[in-house]
């Protein structure tokens, strides 16, 4: 069955940069996610990646993808305390299916 | 533009009592719908989730159940709550089928259970 696994947590400096992993076992996902969730809030997407590209860029953010080893990170460039959340990794392998969460990784920025 | 509501925001129930956790959709039709459950220290856990009216499809075996009476509408009930219900409940939506689809989920704001 699928699953997804990923730290718990994961503190960092403010001004440096994060990298929270994220390893999935159903090979034939199709897209790869990043949720942000705020305390008390619903979940937001951060970002995607198609399973046929290996790495995404958004601004401070960063996704790169290693099909072989099913290994997705997302890094966080120049972390700010609003970066302060729990993020998310997903996946699904067909785009009207069901989608499949890691646990969550708790990021804390300390000052 | 697409938004999603559900309600109440938060609860207090005692165990044993009903559950009745509603969840709308505006702005689009024929949405998937699912039910999550994020309690602690187990991250998010997909509960129910349905690509139709009339339609669900269940995850986890539980004394929770889902139903779909109307395409945008999705009810999360339960005829006698347990202690281990108590988490933080969230409902989401996605596009159906359509071309481009990226699979994004988009959350509603949370309903907050605790059963005592």
């Amino acid at each position: 069955g699928e699953d997804v696994e990923q730290s718990l947590f994961l503190s960092v400096r403010e001004g440096d940069s994060s990298v929270i992993n994220c390893t999935y076992t159903d090979s034939s996902s199709t897209y790869l996610y990043w949720y942000k969730q705020e305390p008390g809030a619903g979940l937001q997407l951060l970002t995607y990646i198609f399973s046929n590209m290996d790495m995404k860029q958004d601004q401070r953010l960063t996704v790169l993808l290693n099909k072989k080893d099913k290994h997705l990170s997302l890094r966080i460039a120049d972390t700010q305390t609003g970066d302060s959340a729990i993020y998310f990794c997903a996946e699904s392998y067909k785009r009207d299916d069901k989608i499949i969460f890691g646990k969550g990784t708790r990021l804390h920025i300390l000052p | 533009s697409q938004t999603i509501h559900q309600w109440p925001a938060t609860l207090v129930q005692p165990v044993g009592s009903p559950l009745s956790l509603e969840c709308t959709v505006e702005g689009t039709s024929n949405p998937n719908l699912y039910w999550y459950r994020q309690a602690a220290g187990r991250g998010l856990q997909l509960l129910f989730y349905s690509v139709g009216i009339g339609q669900i499809s269940s995850e986890v075996p539980q004394n929770l159940s889902a139903s779909r009476p109307q395409d945008r509408q999705f009810i999360l009930s339960s005829k006698k709550l347990l202690l281990s219900d108590s988490g933080f409940y969230l409902c989401a939506w996605s596009k159906n089928g359509a071309s481009g689809n990226t699979g994004e989920l988009f959350f509603g704001e949370g309903s907050r259970l605790t059963v005592l």
